[in-house]
């Protein structure tokens, strides 16, 4: 079956800087890949999403990137803020019930 | 994105007790929901996946007759935690819809 690995599992960046998670998939069906962002204590919330067909995607400071070929894709924050803190948790789809694979997170600390 | 609530946030209570948590999809039909458990500084957990008027789907190594699941409508699913001990503690959270959309969790706190 489908396995994410995400990488780093923490990351301090500095406020201002620009900040790249990445995450592996072994299952090149999956066809989706959804970004979340969990506040400590809080519910995981959608913050960019990229489909196969994509290459990127861009949401102001926010962007990801797919690799098909190398099965990867890769969150990118830039002009971190402290309100950036947060983990950050990738995932990928396989079928068509989109049950989330769930890379294991990456705790994002923006020092002022 | 589909609003979803859910309910009790918060609750401590005997080891022993049973506990229901609902979850309710106020904006979206909801034939499919998801229950996960999220364990301190862990990823989410897939438990089992919720199925509108028919036995829901666990992963392996839920036991269903512990984590008894009912979705008895497009707006609401239920997970009871049957004779809850302190091994269960832990933060439950459901989602709706794709892409998913989660409710608030419920921190269960079994003393």
């Amino acid at each position: 079956g489908e396995n994410v690995e995400q990488h780093p599992s923490t990351l301090s960046v500095q406020e201002g800087d620009s900040a790249v998670i990445k995450c592996t998939y072994s299952d090149s069906a999956s066809n989706y890949f959804p970004w979340y962002k969990q506040e400590l204590g809080k519910r995981p919330q959608l913050i960019i999403d990229i489909r196969s067909n994509v290459g990127e995607k861009k949401d102001q400071r926010i962007a990801v990137t797919l690799n098909k070929t190398a099965k990867h894709f890769s969150l990118h924050i830039t002009e971190t803020q402290p309100e950036d803190s947060a983990v950050y948790f990738c995932a990928a789809t396989v079928d068509s019930n989109y049950q989330l694979i769930w890379g294991a997170g990456t705790k994002l600390i923006i020092k002022p | 994105g589909a609003v979803v609530s859910q309910h009790p946030s918060w609750v401590i209570c005997k080891s022993g007790t049973s506990v229901k948590i609902e979850c309710r999809s106020l904006d979206f039909q909801a034939t499919t929901m998801f229950w996960y458990r999220q364990f301190p500084k862990q990823s989410l957990m897939l438990m089992a996946t919720s199925n509108e008027g028919s036995k829901a789907t666990y992963e392996q190594g839920v036991e269903k007759d512990k984590f008894l699941i009912n979705h008895a409508s497009l707006t609401l699913s239920t997970l009871t935690v049957t004779s809850a001990h302190p091994e269960d503690s832990s933060f439950y959270i459901c989602s709706v819809a794709q892409p998913q959309h989660f409710g608030d969790g419920t921190r269960l706190s079994i003393l």
